[in-house]
């Protein structure tokens, strides 16, 4: 089955700067790659996705890349805000869209 | 657009209760849920897949004669877990995703149903 490695784990980072998370997944299937801002006590909110026929998207500050050959996907926040402060949780979709495995979490804290 | 609703959002219960756990899709049709198990600080464990009219999909490990899920139409997901004992204490999150429209594969998390089991 599908595999998601997600690293850092913690990851503090001045406001204004930029923070990066990045996952790593093992089946080549996977073509879907969504990633989610959860704070405290609440629901995953989808913040970007891209799929495997791309290799970039952005969307103001957030960024992701897709290394669909090393099987790699990364989230890049610039301008980084206190209110950015959240767990972020990468993912991928496989076998039909069907089967997503998430990845452990990062949990971004952004000093003021 | 695309809200998921989940009630209750927290609840307590004695040990060998059953409680149950819904999950709606509020202004959508959701052939696919998603049921999820979230310990703190941990990451979204998947239980099972649900489809509309037919028998969920449970992930390895996960007993379905304890989790029972009934999906019974597009809007509606239950989760029911039965015999509740306190390591089934957790965070159950619900996800749904719609059917069709442009982007078939994303999915909309409700808002989760915290579980205390005594």
């Amino acid at each position: 089955g599908e595999n998601v490695e997600q690293h850092p784990s913690t990851l503090s980072v001045q406001e204004g700067d930029s923070a990066v998370i990045k996952c790593t997944y093992s089946d080549s299937a996977s073509n879907y790659f969504p990633w989610y801002k959860q704070e405290l006590g609440k629901r995953p909110q989808l913040i970007i996705d891209i799929r495997s026929n791309v290799g970039e998207k952005k969307d103001q500050r957030i960024a992701v890349t897709l290394n669909k050959t090393a099987k790699h996907f990364s989230l890049h926040i610039t301008e980084t805000q206190p209110e950015d402060s959240a767990v972020y949780f990468c993912a991928a979709h496989s076998g039909g869209y069907q089967k997503v495995t998430f990845g452990i979490g990062t949990k971004l804290q952004v000093i003021p | 657009g695309a809200v998921v609703s989940q009630h209750p959002s927290w609840v307590i219960c004695k040990s060998g209760t059953s409680v149950k756990i819904e999950c709606r899709s509020l202004d959508f049709q959701a052939t696919t849920m998603f049921w999820y198990r979230q310990f703190p600080k941990q990451s979204l464990m998947l239980m099972a897949t649900s489809n509309e009219g037919s028998k969920a999909t449970y992930e390895q490990g996960v007993e379905k004669d304890k989790f029972l899920i009934n999906h019974a139409s597009l809007t509606l997901s239950t989760l029911t877990v039965t015999s509740a004992h306190p390591e089934d204490s957790s965070f159950y999150i619900c996800s749904a995703r719609p059917a069709g429209g442009q982007s078939p594969d994303t999915q909309y998390f409700g808002p989760g149903t915290r579980l205390t089991v005594l």
